[in-house]
């Protein structure tokens, strides 16, 4: 099955700083990786998301790059203020198999300082 | 339009109890996924309905756990009986179609101690 590291585990930045997450999948298969934003006891919400056949998306100060060949993808956030301040889940998922349920990494703890 | 709801939000339990966590899915939502996350990990996937049907339990740790979801409407996860290890945060998400071709709104997640 897929497997999903994440790091790091936890990050912290001043404010204005860049911030900037990593993970690496297993399954080649896997052709769709969402990033989730979970606030402290708050729902994990989707902040962006890349498939297969896109090295790089951007979102305002959001971004995710998309490397097949090495099978990683990062999140990019510049500019970070204190409220992006959250738990950032990476996952993966192959969405033309029938295994189509999300692997995720443990998370990163990303602390912006003001 | 309303989204997904948990109940209940924080559960504490005696080693050898029963708990009941239930997921009301948006309106229209045929897909119900339940995730887990035990503290520090990843949050894993446990399984997923497509209205009443059971489409995928793979991820169900064990026979302590009853998923069931009848009528298609809400949903119900039962741990009997539970044990120390069940301890974590449990995550229902759904979705109109099957995700990732629509997108997946999660609740806010039942907080489970089991002590």
């Amino acid at each position: 099955g897929e497997n999903v590291e994440q790091h790091p585990s936890t990050l912290s930045v001043q404010e204005g700083d860049s911030a900037v997450i990593k993970c690496t999948y297993s399954d080649s298969a896997s052709n769709y990786f969402p990033w989730y934003k979970q606030e402290l006891g708050k729902r994990p919400q989707l902040i962006i998301d890349i498939r297969s056949n896109v090295g790089e998306k951007k979102d305002q100060r959001i971004a995710v790059t998309l490397n097949k060949t090495a099978k990683h993808f990062s999140l990019h956030i510049t500019e970070t203020q204190p409220e992006d301040s959250a738990v950032y889940f990476c996952a993966a998922v192959n969405s033309g198999g029938s295994n189509y349920k999300l692997t995720f990494g443990k998370g990163t703890l990303l602390t912006v300082n003001p | 339009e309303a989204g997904v709801t948990q109940f209940p939000s924080h559960s504490v339990i005696e080693k050898g109890q029963t708990v009941t966590l239930r997921c009301d899915p948006i309106s229209g939502h045929d897909n119900l996924y339940w995730y887990r996350r035990v503290m520090g990990k990843e949050i894993k996937f446990l399984l997923h309905f497509v209205k009443e049907s059971k489409q995928d339990e793979s991820g169900m740790p064990n026979n302590r756990f009853l998923a069931e979801r009848t009528g298609g409407t809400y949903s119900t996860l039962k741990v009997q009986p539970a044990e120390l290890e069940d301890s974590g945060v449990y995550f229902c998400a759904s979705s109109q179609f099957r995700h990732p071709n629509s997108p997946l709104h999660f609740g806010n997640g039942t907080r489970l101690t089991v002590t």
